[in-house]
């Protein structure tokens, strides 16, 4: 696609469930990242991808978050036993290349957990 | 600690005036500056970007100014239109620390017509 496709674009989950987010980049990106945007704050680093590994996974907030990119494409972001704090929008970007942080943001999926 | 800030949550200005938003880091490391653009239910958009070798960087209305020295940098709108309001972040990357961006908490602009 023209874009970065992030699907679902809303999900509402109850506490302690399990959800998957996917991020779509834009073909042929290498660089692939997830952000975590709360209510009234900028987006911040959770997790960036070159290729199929993962390069820096240093802004994963616990063990609950775990992210995957198996062919070096599309990614889904997993979080595991859901919390009320995970309540945001987390935001995928892609990029050519990874250099200087320049980079094609989807619209996101803002997820919700009650 | 927040690494890049951004004191103004808001700003209001007139059509046809000029917009100045401002940011400031912590960070030495940090040796690319960029902004980016945020209209609601959207990912944010790039609009510019300055190499901290630089001092300034110019694309059409939009210009960006960096003071090192300062660590302090600031994006100019003019002439502001109305199209220009949304959300505006400043974020920062430091190379060799995996190309992430350290992102401001944004400001929000209005321009009145």
């Amino acid at each position: 696609g023209a874009g970065v496709s992030q699907t679902p674009s809303n999900k509402v989950t109850e506490k302690g469930k399990y959800v998957e987010l996917r991020c779509d980049p834009i073909s042929g990106h290498t660089a692939l990242y997830w952000y975590r945007q709360s209510l009234g704050q900028g987006p911040e680093f959770l997790i960036y991808f070159q290729g199929t590994g993962a390069a820096d996974d240093s802004g994963l907030p616990n063990d609950r978050f775990f992210a995957v990119r198996p062919e070096g494409s599309v990614s889904t972001l997993k979080i595991q036993r859901t919390e009320r704090g995970d309540s945001a929008v987390y935001l995928c970007a892609s990029s050519l290349n990874p250099g200087q942080g320049k980079c094609t943001f989807g619209s996101g999926t803002r997820l919700t957990v009650v | 600690d927040q690494q890049v800030k951004q004191n103004s949550p808001s700003l209001s200005v007139q059509e046809g005036r000029i917009s100045i938003l401002n940011c400031d880091y912590t960070n030495s490391m940090f040796d690319y500056f960029l902004w980016y653009k945020k209209y609601p239910a959207e990912g944010p958009t790039f609009l510019i970007s300055i190499s901290s070798i630089k001092d300034k960087n110019e694309d059409g209305r939009f210009t960006v100014f960096l003071n090192k020295s300062a660590k302090h940098l600031s994006l100019h709108i003019v002439p502001s239109q109305p199209g220009d309001s949304a959300v505006y972040f400043c974020a920062a990357s430091a190379q060799g620390a995996g190309n992430k961006l350290t992102f401001g908490g944004g400001t929000r602009v209005l321009v009145k017509p």
